[in-house]
């Protein structure tokens, strides 16, 4: 089972909302990521922070916020959101961002109505 | 078993035959690689990974091949089971602070 939770399951939001979604680790490690996954497509990765300070932004808009508050916790902030932003985002974390196994929650399912 | 070409969004084997999936991937200077399977609502769980240095990884009935002349990448699942059933996805670290890059899957479906 993954180590990596993250809350909530399922969330549909309006486009006008502002929510949040939740990831956490338990296991020391000091690189966490955020990753879209659309239906039948591969996860295509929208950040990575290290050691608490983010890295890698791949030109995600803006409507897209990541928080990381400490080593164990990433959160990633929606607000007005489009409904083609509907998909699984999917927590991960490995021990460094360089060249480590990336071990993956289960995701959030997002819905924007 | 069987053999794939690269890409193919499905692979159809009997139960208890071997499997072998087919990854190509694109950058020569990647030196990491993991395999993952993805069961349906589920995130991406790790199988087995290998570094650019080896050749070949066994694990618990997988193996994982590495032919960095052609940038190939192959899983081998022994005795297919009726839980193998999945879309597998290869994904490669390109050094430096990177995240992986995932190749596109393929949907492994299980014949009784």
């Amino acid at each position: 089972d993954t180590e990596v939770t993250q809350t909530p399951k399922h969330l549909v939001m309006g486009m006008t909302n502002k929510k949040s979604l939740k990831c956490e680790q338990h296991m020391g490690h000091r690189a966490m990521y955020w990753y879209k996954q659309k239906a039948k497509k591969p996860p295509e990765l929208m950040f990575v922070y290290s050691y608490e300070k983010l890295s890698i932004n791949e030109s995600v808009p803006s409507r897209f916020s990541p928080e990381c508050p400490n080593s164990s916790l990433l959160n990633l902030h929606l607000h007005a959101l489009q409904p083609e932003d509907s998909a699984l985002y999917l927590c991960a974390s490995s021990w460094t961002d360089s060249g480590n196994t990336i071990y993956f929650g289960e995701g959030s399912w997002l819905t924007v109505v | 078993g069987e053999s794939v070409g690269l890409h193919l969004p499905t692979l159809s084997v009997q139960e208890g035959d071997n499997s072998i999936i087919n990854c190509a991937y694109s950058n020569s200077a990647s030196d990491y690689f993991i395999w993952y399977k993805q069961e349906s609502g589920k995130g991406p769980q790790f199988i087995i990974d290998i570094r650019s240095n080896m050749d070949k990884r066994q694990g618990q009935r997988v193996t994982v091949l590495l032919n960095k002349t052609v940038k190939h990448l192959s899983l081998q699942i022994a005795a297919t089971q009726p839980g193998d059933s999945a879309v597998y996805f290869c994904a490669e670290y390109r050094g430096g602070a990177d995240g992986l890059t995932f190749g596109k899957g393929t949907h492994l479906i299980i014949q009784p």
